[in-house]
């Protein structure tokens, strides 16, 4: 059974439309991270939660944007998607183990 | 500051031939070691992890690898490659407890009949 399920697998957005992409997980672990990942590269981490707290990184654009309703979800909103967001996103849960998704990939026109 | 190391963007190897992947890391404690496989448009699925227990780490499909710290190394080898192993793999280092996956720039392993 999913243990990470990401939904949609594929979004295509125009640009500077916003869209969120959705991530859940089933095995209750208080920590979640996202992740982009661009061709050819390794998963480049943006935000994590631990429980409710926000931890950002220092080189997460302010145009990403994540909310966590509760334990299960997690959001990722970009606000004004540029060519240069298309890319997998990879959501990830799990304390001393990353378990993931099987990622969202975004195209932006 | 840890980082890991992934020595040759490209592996390619014969079906039945030996698979090794090199990995080495750099960390000032003792890490947390894990291998990801990633196939075409999936996320990544862990391979095994190296959590301070045995040195060699038995995984999934046949994979193992051994932890050497003399060395900072923690490759990864399949006896018997197959095409389903065709696919890019990331070695990754964190700290023990919560921290911050370091990943390695991966390796594409391609297998030919």
């Amino acid at each position: 059974d999913a243990m990470v399920i990401q939904n949609p697998r594929y979004q295509v957005t125009q640009f500077g439309k916003p869209v969120t992409l959705s991530c859940s997980q089933t095995l209750n672990h208080n920590v979640m991270y996202w992740y982009q990942q661009k061709s050819s590269q390794a998963p480049k981490l943006l935000f994590h939660y631990y429980d409710k707290d926000f931890n950002n990184e220092a080189d997460t654009p302010d145009n990403f944007q994540s909310r966590r309703p509760n334990t299960s979800f997690c959001f990722l909103d970009i606000r004004s998607p540029g060519l240069g967001d298309a890319a997998m996103y990879l959501c990830a849960t799990g304390r001393e183990t990353q378990y993931f998704g099987p990622g969202t990939r975004l195209l932006v026109l | 500051a840890q980082s890991v190391t992934q020595l040759g963007s490209h592996v390619s190897v014969s079906e039945g031939a030996l698979v090794l992947l090199r990995c080495n890391y750099s960390s000032s404690v003792p890490p947390y070691l894990f291998w990801y496989v990633q196939y075409p448009n999936q996320g990544l699925q862990l391979l095994l992890k190296y959590t301070s227990a045995a040195t060699l780490v038995k995984g999934i499909n046949g994979f193992e690898a051994e932890f050497k710290k003399s060395e900072t190394s923690f490759h990864l080898t399949k006896p018997s490659a197959h095409m389903s192993d065709a696919a890019e793999y990331f070695c990754a280092v964190s700290f023990s407890g919560f921290q911050k996956l370091v990943f390695g720039t991966g390796t594409r392993l391609l297998v030919s009949p």
